[in-house]
């Protein structure tokens, strides 16, 4: 499988910042990534999927440019949560497609909670 | 939109006993993947169904694809402690391996000591 990593871990800001959140694939080139999210004692979500090289994919309900997401290299994704709100708060989890099979291998989450 | 229906939500048994998890849907999967969360974790992946009537085995967890690819099962014996978790059924369906997972929404798993 794919060795998946986040970070922050956790992050806290303040309403109306902005927060970035990294995933990367740590040995395989991923040109497809996933991301989640999650609420507490609720299932996963997906938002969007990232394409290496080209615009992400947004789920229906997920506003495009309140979530930025760039998938810039092989082993890196990113999210950015803007102008976010207490509402935002949630755990965000990555995902890499492990083009091998049919399995996604997934990051350890990021918390973030908005003030 | 391709819909999970996963069963049951919450889960608390004794220690050593059996436990059967169920997820279906009305459409066909081209792949489903179980996964196990622990609080404040990642997923972690346990098993990939392919084939109609798969059945894997990881230690004391057995994992069934349905014939038609519609459903699937997880099967857990003389639970222990350690099973305690969130367990997420995941589909993929047909159109290409690069859409991202539909899943269920989860078993809550408590197994007491």
């Amino acid at each position: 499988g794919a060795v998946v990593s986040q970070h922050p871990s956790r992050v806290i800001c303040k309403s109306g910042t902005s927060v970035k959140i990294e995933c990367r694939s740590l040995d395989f080139q991923a040109t497809t990534m996933f991301w989640y999210r999650q609420f507490p004692k609720k299932s996963l979500m997906l938002m969007a999927t990232s394409n290496e090289g080209s615009k992400a994919t947004y789920e229906q309900g997920v506003e495009k440019d309140k979530f930025l997401i760039n998938h810039a290299s092989l082993t890196l994704s990113t999210l950015t949560v803007t102008s976010a709100h207490p509402e935002d708060s949630s755990f965000y989890i990555c995902s890499v497609l492990y083009s091998y099979g049919y399995e996604q291998y997934f990051g350890p989450g990021t918390r973030l909670t908005v003030t | 939109t391709q819909l999970l229906e996963q069963s049951p939500q919450f889960l608390s048994i004794q220690e050593g006993e059996n436990l059967t998890v169920y997820c279906n849907s009305s459409s066909v999967f081209s792949s489903l993947q179980w996964y196990r969360q622990e609080p404040g974790e990642g997923p972690v992946l346990l098993v990939t169904v392919v084939t109609g009537g798969e059945v894997k085995k990881l230690k004391r967890l057995t994992f069934q694809f349905g014939d038609a690819r519609k459903d699937s099962s997880l099967h857990i014996t003389a639970a222990q402690p350690g099973d305690t978790g969130l367990y997420l059924c995941a589909g993929a369906f047909p159109g290409g391996g690069a859409d991202g997972l539909t899943f269920g929404k989860g078993t809550h798993l408590i197994i007491q000591p």
